[in-house]
């Protein structure tokens, strides 16, 4: 069973540019979470979502950013314009479950945006 | 809302050395309490995790008791290894789906 996988694992981008940020999340996983990571910081949760819906955003920017999890592919992590602050490590998680309790979350290799 | 605290790093020690990574939490409700491990270059690897009041995770040599009364879920390990080598993040989750997490230690193990 192949675990989540994050692509690309590295990308550049210059100032006002698009990023689009690919998670798969593990086989038989319906539930996508993402978080930033900043350097010498934590993990900060940006989203939650389930397939074709958002379930939690209240970690993430207002502008510029968005997600997706649609029926069919990937969820999607997407910055518009970015900027230099955006410069940062980005993890996806999935669980086969979520909601009340504990559901284990396991995590992508993450994808390293570097803002030029 | 919820908050993790972890001991600044980096952590520095000898190989056979005993470890401890404290960690402190404040939450509503009854959180479950997780150590995730993030080697260099990767994502972040649970390591253990408590789900309830009293409950110790164990994995690999490491453990962490759930401390309600004192809110805490110190990491240990009685004799580390250079291949213990990573950074070391507690973290909470509970009632919301996204877990919160503290600001990781980097563990450094000599040889």
């Amino acid at each position: 069973n192949a675990g989540v996988m994050q692509n690309p694992r590295h990308l550049v981008r210059r100032r006002g540019q698009e990023a689009r940020l690919r998670c798969s999340p593990m086989k038989g996983h319906s539930h996508v979470y993402w978080y930033r990571q900043l350097p010498e910081e934590g993990l900060k949760f940006m989203v939650y979502l389930q397939k074709e819906n958002i379930i939690d955003e209240s970690g993430m920017p207002k502008e510029r950013f968005s997600a997706e999890f649609p029926k069919e592919g990937p969820s999607i992590l997407r910055i518009q314009q970015v900027v230099r602050g955006d410069s940062a490590a980005y993890f996806c998680a999935s669980s086969p479950k979520g909601g009340q309790g504990f559901h284990e979350q396991y995590f992508g290799p993450g994808t390293r945006l570097t803002v030029t | 809302g919820n908050s993790v605290t972890q001991m600044e790093g980096p952590v520095t020690l000898s190989e056979e050395a005993f470890l401890t990574i404290n960690c402190t939490y404040t939450a509503t409700g009854y959180p479950s309490l997780f150590w995730y491990v993030q080697y260099p270059g990767e994502g972040l690897q649970l390591l253990l995790k408590a789900t309830k009041a009293d409950d110790k995770g164990s994995n690999k040599g490491f453990e962490a008791t759930y401390r309600k009364e004192t809110t805490s879920f110190h990491l240990e390990k009685g004799s580390v290894q250079v291949t213990d080598s990573a950074v070391y993040f507690c973290a909470l989750g509970g009632g919301a789906d996204g877990l919160t997490f503290g600001k990781g230690t980097h563990l450094i193990i000599q040889p």
